[in-house]
């Protein structure tokens, strides 16, 4: 079992619509999550981080975390065209308290 | 621009040969963590520094690779005798101290060895 995982995709949205991405995790004492969007041959940038069970919103950005499942997620509401990218999950592994994991990304296509 | 600065953007070498990129992390970061990054995939951890010290080191890191923070600031990472398979992007954050810091990245340094 990867130690996070992502649907690798793509995910086509209308735009407009929400957009959902999943992403589940293994070390169940894990404290940290974060969401990096990654345009193609760009550097992955921080959107989100959330740390307590629960929705956090940011704009047209929530994030949704439930350690009991184990699972961490991001909705993007009224798509747009420029959110388009590779979206990576990233987990602070408890294990050692300076080290994240990042999934593979999913990658999402906003449609027009 | 206080961001994270990485250099070269580029660097084409043949195999067999030594590279070195070069980090300079946001000032007032004392964390400075190495990660590359290939196709499809993310960005998959190298190894990190607390200040000066080098805290941890990925398994998968051979000794042909080789990172420093000498004074704390910036860091290098050398890889030598390079090979088809460490063609890659390799990326630097950096963060401030805590578990819970996010880090951010330098726009990274595309490896191509030919």
């Amino acid at each position: 079992q990867k130690e996070v995982e992502q649907n690798s995709g793509p995910l086509s949205v209308p735009e407009g619509a929400i957009a959902s991405l999943n992403c589940t995790y293994s070390d169940r004492v894990s404290q940290s999550f974060f969401w990096y969007r990654q345009y193609s041959g760009k550097s992955p940038e921080l959107i989100m981080s959330i740390y307590s069970n629960g929705d956090k919103e940011d704009g047209r950005f929530t994030a949704q975390l439930n350690k009991a499942s184990q699972y961490v997620s991001l909705l993007i509401r009224d798509s747009q065209p420029s959110d388009s990218a590779t979206y990576l999950c990233a987990v602070n592994m408890y294990s050692s308290a300076s080290k994240i994991i990042f999934g593979s990304g999913t990658r999402l296509s906003i449609r027009p | 621009d206080t961001g994270v600065s990485q250099n070269p953007r580029h660097k084409i070498t043949k195999r067999g040969q030594n590279v070195t990129f070069r980090c300079d992390p946001i000032s007032e970061h004392n964390r400075l963590y190495w990660y590359r990054q290939t196709l499809g995939q993310g960005p998959e951890f190298l190894t990190y520094f607390q200040n000066e010290a080098q805290l941890e080191k990925s398994r998968l890191l051979s000794d042909r690779f080789s990172a420093e923070r000498p004074k704390g600031s910036f860091s290098t990472l050398e890889i030598q005798r390079t090979e088809q398979g460490d063609s890659a992007m390799y990326l630097c954050a950096s963060s401030s101290a805590g578990s819970n810091q996010p880090q951010h990245f330098g726009d990274g340094t595309r490896l191509s060895i030919l």
